[in-house]
């Protein structure tokens, strides 16, 4: 089982700064993906990444696959309240095998 | 129909009980999920089903026992748990062999083992 670091664990900002969130593992991964949880639901697929280096952009989120496949981050510009929630990246396993690890979770709240 | 529907939402059962978690999706997809996710923690991966067939058993307890009757249900059997089960049981469907795609999540079902 591969370890995926989430960092920072908890984020407390307001409305309309910036923030980033990261995630670190040792291990190469065939993709990469981002989701968001709200309390009591499931986690809702973001985005996902595959080549290392990729860049991709949804509205005021950007997401970026380090270039060794090891890393990822998440970027929010201008955050608002509805961006609150726990963020989790996920990612599968270089052999291919249709099995998916989660992060440890960032926990964002963004006051009004 | 894009969703993942898993029943019943909430569940409360005694350790001696037995009872039965059900997840339903029409998308098509071949790979199906059983995760686990204790409060404030993320989800933790509990069983792979691939066309039908359990591929991955990850170190789970025999007092949860999955079942995949067709390509589109997929069933968690409980019995004889403990309180420390108690957590939110998540079921994902995704297209097989392809994570590029993304997962699909139900909303939990919510298990209270009293």
């Amino acid at each position: 089982t591969q370890l995926l670091e989430q960092s920072p664990q908890f984020l407390s900002i307001q409305e309309g700064e910036n923030l980033t969130v990261y995630c670190n593992s040792s291990s190469v991964f065939s993709s990469l993906q981002w989701y968001r949880q709200e309390p009591g639901e499931g986690p809702v697929l973001l985005v996902t990444v595959v080549t290392g280096g990729e860049v991709k952009k949804l509205k005021r989120l950007t997401f970026q696959f380090g270039d060794a496949r090891k890393d990822s981050s998440l970027h929010i510009t201008a955050a608002q309240p509805g961006d609150t929630g726990l963020y989790l990246c996920a990612g599968a396993e270089e052999t291919g095998a249709n099995n998916l690890f989660f992060g440890t979770g960032t926990r964002l709240t963004v006051i009004p | 129909d894009t969703e993942v529907t898993q029943t019943p939402k909430h569940l409360v059962m005694g350790m001696t009980n037995k009872k039965s978690l059900k997840c339903e999706q029409h998308m098509g997809h071949r790979a199906m999920y059983w995760y686990k996710q204790k409060a404030k923690k993320p989800p933790e991966l509990m069983f792979v089903y691939s066309y039908e067939k359990l591929s991955i058993n990850e170190s789970v307890p025999s007092r949860f026992s999955p079942e995949c009757p067709n390509s589109s249900l997929l069933n968690l059997h409980l019995h004889a748990l403990q309180p420390e089960d108690s957590a939110l049981y998540l079921c994902a469907s995704s297209q097989d062999f392809d994570v590029g795609y993304g997962y699909t999540f139900g909303s939990g079902t919510r298990l209270t083992v009293v």
